[in-house]
């Protein structure tokens, strides 16, 4: 079965502070990993894919196939980051898997 | 290009009632699909079609209609609404999965359904 797991329904963090928003996994085979994000009266977008290995918005991600983690990390927190953030899956199907989100909050 | 567009943006209905959320995109995508966005649960999976003519049940199917008669329009049938059905519905749509491009998939604005 696949399923994505997002243990923290809401992270604050001060601006200027790390950030850190915890994904993870269950799938037998090699999944492609994203992180899609919404802005407040947003639609969703994505945000980053694992096999892209890029930086976006200061946001990287690292997929740990031996802890089957998919971490969100950011040095630097800014107040523009404040959003809701989704972990998803996709196995060999064609369909995504999404997890329950975590709702960033970037104080000031 | 308007990208996914959705309508209505907000519907409120009564037990028993059907109605149609109406989903469109004008990328030529392939891979259409209908979300449910419920508070601690994420986005689940109802309806997903890869093609026109083709059509397959997701995650939470039950009181839920699609058809795909055309690529560019997908749209939700609810049946008999019931308040277990008070959500956010969001649409989206990729490229199909052997095409380069298919890694992102681009959603509407979503619509807000209360039922009553």
């Amino acid at each position: 079965a696949q399923r994505v797991t997002q243990p923290e329904k809401l992270l604050s963090v001060f601006k200027g502070a790390p950030v850190e928003l915890k994904c993870n996994y269950s799938y037998s085979g090699s999944p492609e990993l994203f992180w899609y994000v919404q802005y407040s009266r947003q639609r969703l977008q994505l945000l980053l894919r694992h096999i892209s290995r890029e930086s976006i918005k200061g946001f990287t991600a690292d997929l740990n196939k031996g802890e089957t983690s998919f971490h969100l990390k950011k040095p630097f927190a800014q107040e523009e980051d404040s959003a809701m953030y989704y972990c998803a899956l996709r196995g060999y199907g064609q369909n995504f898997v999404f997890g329950p989100g975590t709702r960033l909050s970037v104080l000031p | 290009n308007a990208g996914v567009t959705q309508t209505p943006k907000f519907q409120v209905l009564k037990t028993g009632q059907s109605m149609t959320l109406q989903c469109a995109q004008d990328m030529n995508h392939e891979y259409m699909s209908w979300y449910r966005q419920d508070p601690g649960m994420g986005l689940r999976l109802i309806h997903y079609s890869v093609g026109a003519g083709i059509t397959d049940q997701g995650e939470v199917p039950n009181g839920y209609n699609v058809s795909r008669s055309t690529t560019e329009d997908f749209p939700l049938r609810l049946l008999s609404a019931a308040p277990s059905q008070t959500s956010v519905y969001f649409c989206a749509s990729s490229y199909s999965r052997d095409r380069a491009q298919a890694d992102t998939q681009y959603f509407g604005p979503g619509t807000r359904l209360t039922v009553l």
